[in-house]
């Protein structure tokens, strides 16, 4: 089957950090753009991060310089890290596949709650 | 940036009936335009891409029209499981993804 499925998600403190990952089956993360989406509870969805089969990655404003998208080919998995947590950073995160330029694979989602 | 913007905000139909669903954009995009649908407690699925292209497995009720800046979303024949939140999405190399804020159809 070709999915994916994000884990790593979980409560921390504001200014902590979370590595989010999403492995891959059925299909490689090397030969595929990959790309994080989030929702805040009761919200829209926001995208968050890119990273082509290139290597190029693009980041949300409401992101750059505290996330950072990643891939490790022999774990066939995306990660994204994400630092510097805020209040406003709690979401579902959904790993999906872009297919050019569309989403045509999605995890469940892990959620990030981010609370003192 | 591309802004989407979608309405209405709430659509609430009767099953059988049809649901027209706009979705507007700022500045052409081509055809380069999405259309998921969202029931509560999933993830999205992949509806329509290319405006108009339906994705695997998805039934004939659902079409997608428009070009530039404006487009349609169609469901004839609203069925239980159709009842759910559709957004639309645009994409761009180095911008990345916009999402449209969405619209729900819920039973009238």
């Amino acid at each position: 089957d070709v999915q994916v499925v994000e884990s790593g998600g979980g409560l921390v403190q504001p200014g902590g950090s979370l590595r989010l990952s999403c492995a891959a089956s059925g299909f490689t993360v090397s030969s595929n753009d990959m790309n994080w989406v989030r929702q805040a509870p009761g919200k829209g969805l926001e995208w968050v991060s890119i990273i082509y089969k290139g290597g190029d990655t693009y980041y949300a404003d409401s992101v750059k310089g505290r996330f950072t998208i990643s891939r490790d080919y022999s774990k066939n998995t995306v990660y994204l890290q994400t630092n510097s947590l805020r209040a406003e950073d709690t979401a579902v995160y959904f790993c999906a596949r872009v297919h050019y330029g569309y989403l045509d694979i999605w995890g469940k989602g892990t959620t990030v709650t981010v609370s003192s | 940036d591309i802004v989407l913007t979608q309405s209405p905000g709430t659509l609430s139909l009767s099953p059988g009936e049809r649901a027209t669903l706009s979705c507007r954009a700022s500045q052409s995009v081509s055809s380069n335009l999405a259309w998921y649908q969202q029931k509560p407690g999933q993830a999205p699925r992949l509806l329509i891409y290319d405006a108009s292209s339906r994705a695997a497995g998805i039934p004939d009720r659902f079409s997608g029209s428009g070009s530039e800046t404006d487009f349609t979303l169609t469901i004839n024949r609203l069925e239980p499981e159709d009842f759910a939140v559709y957004y639309c999405q645009q994409y761009g190399r180095s911008s990345g993804l916009t999402f449209g804020p969405g619209t729900k159809v819920d039973i009238k």
